[in-house]
């Protein structure tokens, strides 16, 4: 099985900020790397596939960069309602497998 | 729009069996590959099974033998049959619609709003 380790696994900021995470893969998997937004007691919402597309109506404060092992979802602008927990996913290959999650917190 | 509503989650006991459904709206289930993904509480995202728009069915080793994910074209609805229930099977399950791109239909896009299932005496 494929492992994804993000990092960090939780962060605190202002609004304002610039964020970054990342996500690793233990192996290649090309881009075929997707991001989610989940909010308390909410099912995941998906922000960005293919390592650096954006889903329709997401905003393009949100975007995604990264190849072969390495990736990184940016939030050029932190807002409030962007404080969440942050997954990545890879769907190169059996069984499709998530990052253990990115909590981002209010500084 | 599309809309997924998840139904069917509920208590069962260890070696239970239960039956959830995904009624879809807004797109064809049988012209998407579909998804079942489940979340512990207060863990993370789990990948349990797919089936294809042509039908073909994989599932996580996990579930593997006990869970059989299916669908109904005249009800545009999802299902997925878990039998053999453990402790571990608690979850909130989401039914997750797929689109294709130029390198892959397993794009996750839409998800349903879950459904709560606890496995225990």
């Amino acid at each position: 099985d494929i492992q994804m380790t993000q990092s960090p696994s939780s962060l605190s900021a202002s609004v304002g900020d610039r964020v970054t995470i990342t996500c690793r893969a233990s192996q290649d998997i090309s881009n075929y790397l997707a991001w989610f937004q989940q909010k308390p007691g909410k099912a995941p919402k998906s922000l960005i596939y293919a390592a650096s597309s954006l889903q329709d109506g997401v905003p393009s404060k949100f975007s995604g960069s990264g190849s072969g092992t390495d990736f990184t979802l940016t939030i050029s602008s932190l807002q409030p309602e962007d404080f969440a927990t942050y997954y990545c996913q890879q769907y190169s290959s059996y069984p499709l497998t998530f990052g253990g999650g990115t909590k981002v917190e209010i500084k | 729009e599309v809309q997924l509503v998840e139904t069917g989650g509920g208590l069962v006991q260890p070696g239970g069996s239960l039956r959830l459904s995904c009624a879809a709206s807004g797109f064809i289930v049988t012209n998407n590959y579909m998804n079942w993904v489940r979340q512990s509480p207060g863990k993370g995202l789990e990948w349990v099974s797919v089936i294809y728009s042509g039908g073909s069915t994989y599932y996580a080793d996990s579930v593997k033998g006990r869970f059989t994910i299916s669908r109904d074209t005249s009800k545009n609805t999802l299902y997925l049959q878990m039998n053999g229930l453990r402790g571990e099977d608690t979850a909130v399950y989401y039914c997750v619609k797929s689109h294709c791109t130029t390198i892959s239909c397993l794009t996750f896009d839409s998800w349903g709003q879950g459904t709560l299932v606890t496995v225990s005496s």
